[in-house]
């Protein structure tokens, strides 16, 4: 089962705003609303930032949303800073094989 | 608050066998869904392995299906995958990861540090 899709980098200056899409199938992120969003800076371990296509759970910033069209989940980050940059990863329930599927990840570079 | 503290990682040669812990404190263990998530050196997260609040239902990724197994101690707060006939692609850093939620909303609320395991001769 192949992994979700999403860019392999993005970047923003600070104060502006970026979005990373995440691209599945109906098997997965078109067909249910339980995509996640995970932060992973440089040798620490995931954090999640977002779950069930848009809630953010206590404690991460507004700055944070998701959202969800057809396959295809956004994650925006408004007001960039520079403790953003970081790999961005989305995640899916999948009615296949695999319960749980990952995208490839995204880089976020704050310029 | 939520720990989890990931160990019994190292190295290992391909064929051989490897068993990882997850100690879990600061939260009532068997309320939790338990997760482990790989990611190999330079390369994105993989989810590997899933079991239920009291360990009835377990769950694998095609690619370690038959090879690895799950299991829990709920009245030592610890989880366990035992991995067996290792190949150099299991090679990663290998997080376990703790939810109150249970399918289809598999969410990763709270994470360990991982522990790295390598396969080679």
């Amino acid at each position: 089962q192949s992994a979700l899709t999403q860019p392999a980098s993005v970047s923003g200056s600070p104060g502006q705003s970026i979005t990373i899409s995440c691209t599945g199938t109906i098997s997965d992120v078109g067909g249910y609303n339980y995509v996640s969003w995970y932060q992973q800076h440089p040798g620490r371990a995931p954090k999640l930032m977002i779950y069930g296509v848009s809630n953010r759970p206590s404690g991460v910033s507004n700055r944070f949303s998701g959202s969800k069209s057809g396959n295809t989940a956004s994650l925006t980050i408004s007001g960039l800073q520079a403790e953003d940059e970081a790999d961005y990863y989305c995640s899916s329930y999948t009615s296949g094989n695999t319960l749980v599927i990952f995208g490839g990840g995204t880089k976020l570079t704050v310029l | 608050q939520v720990q989890l503290v990931e160990s019994g990682g190292g190295v290992v040669q391909p064929g051989r066998s490897l068993r990882l812990s997850c100690a879990a404190s600061g939260f009532t263990f068997s309320t939790y869904v338990m997760h482990w998530v790989r990611q190999a050196p330079g390369k994105g997260l993989e989810w590997v392995a899933v079991i239920s609040y009291d360990g009835g239902n377990r769950y694998f990724a095609d690619s370690v299906k038959g090879r690895f197994s799950i299991s829990r101690d709920n009245s030592k707060n610890t989880m366990y995958l035992q991995m067996n006939s290792l190949r150099a692609e299991d090679t990663a850093v290998y997080y376990c990861a703790g939810s109150t939620r249970w399918i289809p909303n598999m969410v990763l609320d709270d994470w360990g540090q991982g522990t790295l395991v390598t396969v080679s001769s």
